[in-house]
């Protein structure tokens, strides 16, 4: 079975810093990679997926994510941070072939200080 | 786009009692799945549907839950009787098809707590 760790549980950053938050996963396969963000009192929103082609992937809100097969990894970066970016960011990795069972990392939570 | 809708937002209940959660999925959507998000267990998913049959539900807790999508615009998730170990953020989300690769939308969630 698939699974994907996120091993920052909370990370700060100021406002204006580049952000870089880990991803690792494992699978046998070329996985599906997903990055997706929740906001406080809110529902998942995706900010971006691979599925193949190009390893680096750009999404909404100016975030990026790079897919290294070699390292397992998945990691999700911004060059420059901004104050509306402080929520929870969840990582997961779905099934290639098969329905859609997406399995979520436990997440982690970015704090944005002045 | 309404996007996905669930109700109540917020549900206060007593132990034993029988709570049901509504979801309205994003129409044209095929797919449909119920989540479960605590602090000690992360987002799990409870149960999925496609094309308004459930197709995987191993992750449903015990029969205590049930899942129903009775036409393409409306699901519940069923708790009787409920327990305090229940209590938790319920979310429903939906696909336009069942390909990994689709985007699950999320609804706003269901806060429930069991007294």
């Amino acid at each position: 079975a698939q699974s994907v760790t996120q091993p920052d549980i909370h990370i700060t950053v100021s406002e204006g810093a580049s952000l870089e938050l880990r991803c690792n996963y494992s699978y046998g396969a070329t996985p599906y990679l997903f990055w997706y963000v929740q906001s406080p009192g809110q529902g998942l929103q995706l900010l971006l997926k691979y599925f193949s082609g190009d390893t680096l992937v750009q999404g909404i809100k100016g975030f990026e994510a790079e897919f290294k097969r070699s390292q397992s990894s998945f990691n999700l970066r911004k060059p420059s941070v901004h104050w509306s970016d402080a929520a929870e960011y969840f990582c997961a990795v779905g099934l290639s072939g098969g329905y859609q069972k997406v399995t979520f990392g436990t997440g982690t939570k970015l704090q944005v200080i002045p | 786009d309404a996007g996905v809708i669930q109700s109540p937002r917020h549900e206060v209940t007593e132990m034993g009692q029988e709570v049901t959660l509504r979801c309205k999925p994003i129409s044209g959507h095929n797919s449909l799945f119920w989540y479960r998000q605590t602090m000690m267990r992360g987002l799990e998913l409870l149960i999925y549907f496609n094309n308004n049959v459930p197709i995987d539900d191993s992750g449903m807790p015990e029969d205590r839950f049930s899942a129903k999508m009775p036409n393409a615009s409306f699901s519940t998730l069923k708790i009787q009787p409920s327990e305090p170990r229940d209590s938790a953020v319920y979310f429903c989300a939906s696909s336009l098809n069942r390909a990994s690769t689709d985007t699950q939308y999320f609804g706003p969630g269901t806060r429930l707590t069991v007294l």
